[in-house]
């Protein structure tokens, strides 16, 4: 059975530097073709792609966000990561993390985390 | 960037009707084109992959259709769980882009 779960801080100063962790169950990102995103969602939008890792530690990026974003894993404990720098009023959301599967060789969104509010304030 | 059009916004309608959401992309994407489900407590869903290819677990009134640059997603008779949003989502270039999302409302 497929989990992840993500977990951050709740609530940051402007300025500061977000932290995200994503922790998964039921595979492995040391398998390949396997791969994690992070998503976001601001109050009452849409759905904003962020980062991607994949099991061969290849690494995408959101230029919107230019070089705020970093994304990295943890394969002995399970985990995936996401660090974002300077944070402002544009970046309270809701963030998920979600497993990148392989299909029909392209790659889906196939199981999500239940995602975590993040509040910035000062 | 490929842009993602999803129209209508909203969507009204009732149990056992047919509806049709559409996607429509800025470039020609292929078949490279995904559906999501959102339930109101934020929960995110994957219906299908590669246009028309369901996700385990997905029924079948759901189906997807579509390609190049035009794309849509049909319930064939409405259940109650189906009242969400839907989000389509390019794969085929970084970034990957979604749609704005359809709120499917009950009539």
């Amino acid at each position: 059975q497929v989990t992840l779960k993500e977990s951050g801080p709740g609530i940051l100063q402007p300025s500061q530097t977000l932290s995200l962790t994503c922790t998964f169950s039921g595979f492995s990102l040391n398998t390949y073709g396997m791969g994690v995103g992070w998503i976001r969602q601001s109050s009452g939008k849409g759905l904003e792609w962020l980062a991607n890792i994949w099991w061969d530690d290849d690494k995408y990026y959101n230029p919107s966000l230019r070089n705020r974003l970093t994304i990295s894993k943890d394969t002995s404990n399970n985990q995936a990561f996401l660090k974002i720098t300077t944070v402002d009023t544009a970046d309270p959301a809701t963030y998920y993390c979600a497993r990148i599967g392989r299909y029909s060789g392209r790659y889906f969104f196939d199981y999500w985390g239940q995602g975590v509010m993040v509040t910035v304030s000062s | 960037d490929i842009q993602m059009t999803q129209s209508p916004s909203s969507l009204p309608a009732s149990l056992g009707e047919r509806v049709t959401i559409s996607c429509r992309a800025s470039h020609d994407i292929f078949n490279n084109l995904n559906w999501y489900q959102q339930t109101p407590d934020g929960t995110i869903k994957p219906l299908i992959y590669y246009t028309s290819n369901l996700q385990s677990d997905v029924p079948s009134r759901f189906s997807g259709s579509g390609s190049g640059t035009d794309f849509s997603l049909t319930i064939s008779s409405l259940e109650p769980e189906d009242f969400a949003m839907y989000y389509c989502q390019q794969d085929v270039t970084f970034p990957w882009t979604f749609g704005g999302g359809t709120k499917l409302e009950m009539k």
